[in-house]
């Protein structure tokens, strides 16, 4: 149980395009998904937490329209990079946390090579 | 959101007992504890949780002492596999139910 997703697992993409990366929970639903992004040798950085049906709530220093989310359903958000650049070639990994649970569970990550 | 801190790296033999500790001082009262689990290019792995005292999985073992500053993760009999990055993280319930990460403890395990 508590298995989420993230499609596509890998992305090369040309600058200035966008990019969407899907993040479901597979079985279970949450009203709460979180966005993260880890670089080589470091941490992960949160962007963003997604609450179904409303705006998501950006961490300082993410620009909230270069980076879009929708979490339209209890079962999916998605992370739109736009005009993508080099420098946004990461590992963006989502979480997801069950209604009513405490704990989040990660998807498997999603690397995107800007060139 | 209560900072945690861990050793950065910890080195291990298969077939020992390894306990990483995490301080958080200012944990507080609504905050759970989790342990997860970080293999390169993979996402974070869900180990334990916990509020008070002990618990106990499949896996591993958390021990909380009353006063929650602090938590050990126990892992028995760790083998090569168990060599990861190990993240201490202490997040309110309700709420944004918010994980900041610190930079976890490295463990290699040797054979």
């Amino acid at each position: 149980g508590a298995v989420v997703s993230q499609h596509p697992s890998w992305v090369i993409c040309k600058s200035g395009t966008s990019v969407k990366i899907e993040c479901r929970s597979l079985d279970f639903q949450a009203t709460t998904m979180f966005w993260y992004r880890q670089f080589p040798k470091q941490s992960l950085m949160l962007m963003a937490t997604s609450n179904e049906g409303s705006k998501a709530t950006y961490e300082q220093g993410v620009e909230k329209d270069k980076f879009l989310i929708n979490h339209a359903s209890l079962t999916l958000s998605t992370l739109t990079v736009t005009s993508a650049h080099p420098e946004d070639s990461s590992f963006y990994i989502c979480s997801a946390r069950p209604i009513n649970g405490e704990t989040q569970y990660f998807g498997p990550g999603t690397r995107l090579l800007v060139l | 959101l209560a900072k945690t801190t861990q050793p950065i790296s910890m080195d291990s033999y298969e077939g020992q007992e390894v306990n990483i500790t995490c301080s958080h001082n200012n944990i507080a009262t609504n905050d759970y504890i989790t342990w997860y689990q970080q293999f390169p290019s993979q996402g974070p792995r869900f180990i334990i949780q916990g509020y008070k005292t002990k618990v106990t999985n499949e896996v591993a073992s958390l021990f909380i002492p009353a006063d929650r500053k602090s938590s050990t993760l126990s892992l028995p009999r760790v083998s090569l596999s168990d060599t990861a990055v190990y993240y201490c993280l202490v997040g309110a319930s309700g709420n944004t139910g918010k994980l900041i990460f610190g930079q976890g403890t490295t463990l290699q395990v040797k054979p």
